[in-house]
């Protein structure tokens, strides 16, 4: 299995724009979640899925972030508009059940300049 | 709100000694606690975890350590060798999963 998989590893986008992230999780994982890394919070969760459907969002830090899960092999994270203090670093991880670890993509660095 | 939280930002001991990593957490209804590894430029790689009705898990160089009654659970590693310089994230789990901030432990050679 090649693991959780996300895309782009690195974004540099300017202030305003759209900015998509993208996840591919384990094959027959049943959790996603997405996380942003900062110096201050660590790894903070932002949303996560239970069987593509959206559990709890309350960690997306505004209206500006959107995420989705269109299908069991792949999500999306939206920012827009994108601010200079979105800059973090994105990661998702998937696990199987409720009882087993979470396994992390290799993130993507985001940088809103 | 920071649920799990770990305190000390980094860590610094000597090769062959021990180091111990903190954490501590809020939450009651977390019933599982994990320790997860990330080196630079990857993702988080899980290390060790512990169920919440044990107080102790080890593996190899590796053990963590739950008390329930505190909140607070630790990682022991013995002996500590230059690889294990890294970012340690404490993690706790219930119907999600929360993490601390991170511990950069640096062992010097």
């Amino acid at each position: 299995d090649a693991g959780v998989i996300q895309s782009p590893r690195h974004e540099v986008t300017e202030m305003g724009q759209e900015v998509t992230l993208r996840c591919k999780p384990i094959s027959g994982h049943d959790y996603l979640f997405w996380y942003r890394q900062t110096m201050m919070r660590g790894l903070e969760l932002l949303i996560y899925f239970n069987n593509n459907v959206p559990i709890d969002d309350s960690g997306m830090p505004e209206d500006r972030f959107s995420a989705k899960m269109p299908n069991a092999s792949f999500s999306t994270l939206k920012i827009q508009p994108s601010e200079p203090r979105d800059s973090a670093v994105y990661f998702c991880a998937s696990r199987k059940t409720r009882d087993t670890e979470a396994f992390f993509g290799q993130g993507t660095r985001l940088t809103v300049v | 709100d920071q649920q799990v939280k770990q305190n000390s930002p980094s860590l610094s001991v000597q090769e062959g000694r021990i180091s111990i990593l903190n954490c501590d957490y809020t939450n009651s209804m977390f019933d599982y606690f994990l320790w997860y590894k990330k080196y630079p430029a990857e993702g988080p790689t899980f290390l060790i975890s512990i169920s919440s009705i044990k107080d102790k898990n080890e593996d190899g160089r590796f053990t963590v350590f739950l008390n329930k009654s505190a909140k607070h659970l630790s990682l022991h590693i013995v002996p500590s060798q230059p690889g294990d310089s890294a970012v340690y994230f404490c993690a706790a789990r219930g119907v999600d999963m929360r993490f601390g901030a991170g511990t950069r432990l640096t062992v010097k050679p």
